[in-house]
């Protein structure tokens, strides 16, 4: 059964620019978490989708937002890149919402540089 | 404010050795606590968990003790590897109909051969 995919696996966007980064959940899994995850504050929780649904949403401002497709499928959209928005951005698909909340399987990552 | 404190941030040991990560933690509704290990250009991935109603887990070389009273879990790898190298997270969780987990800030590992 392949993996979380990830696309694309590094980007570099100027200041001011929005970006969109795109998850592929393993087969049947319905619930899809976003992640950011920076030497500086670690790996901070961004929000939750489950049946197209976001379920769940950490502290992050309104500039990240997402979406989840009817396949499961998800994207993440930053608007108005701040310098600090430059992280490894990670998605985790589960079979269930939060409540298995630790079987969840990572993707590799989208790298983000924001310059 | 950090929920969750992971220590050491780095550690080495050697080749057969025990690695002890400790974390402790705030909010008593936490009630899941998992670690996972990274590997560089890899994203994280489970390798045991906990809910408070044990005080230890154990698979293989992996062992999890839970203090529930001292809101402080820990992570030993017995006979420690050089593939045991890696980043180790702990993390707690809330569970149910609020899920939020908030992470420690991770541990590197070296174990030398």
């Amino acid at each position: 059964k392949a993996g979380v995919t990830q696309t694309p696996r590094y980007l570099i966007k100027t200041r001011g620019q929005q970006v969109t980064l795109s998850c592929s959940p393993i087969s049947g899994h319905r619930s899809v978490s976003w992640y950011q995850q920076t030497p500086g504050q670690g790996l901070q929780f961004l929000f939750e989708y489950f049946s197209e649904t976001q379920r769940n949403k950490g502290n992050f401002p309104g500039r990240f937002s997402g979406r989840q497709f009817s396949n499961s499928r998800s994207e993440m959209n930053v608007s108005t890149l701040e310098l600090g928005d430059s992280a490894l951005y990670l998605c985790a698909s589960s079979l269930m919402l939060g409540g298995s909340a630790g079987e969840q399987f990572f993707g590799p990552g989208t790298r983000l540089t924001v310059l | 404010q950090q929920q969750v404190k992971q220590s050491p941030q780095s550690l080495i040991v050697q080749k057969g050795g025990i690695s002890i990560i400790n974390c402790a933690y705030e909010n008593t509704a936490f009630d899941y606590f998992p670690w996972y290990q990274q590997f560089p250009g890899k994203g994280p991935a489970l390798l045991i968990a906990i809910r408070p109603d044990v005080s230890e887990k154990k698979e293989g070389r992996f062992t999890i003790s839970f203090n529930k009273s001292a809101k402080q879990f820990s992570l030993h790898i017995m006979d420690s590897q050089p593939g045991d190298s890696a980043t180790y997270f702990c993390a707690a969780i809330t569970s149910g109909g609020s899920y939020i987990p908030t992470f420690g800030r991770g541990t590197s590992l070296i174990v030398h051969p």
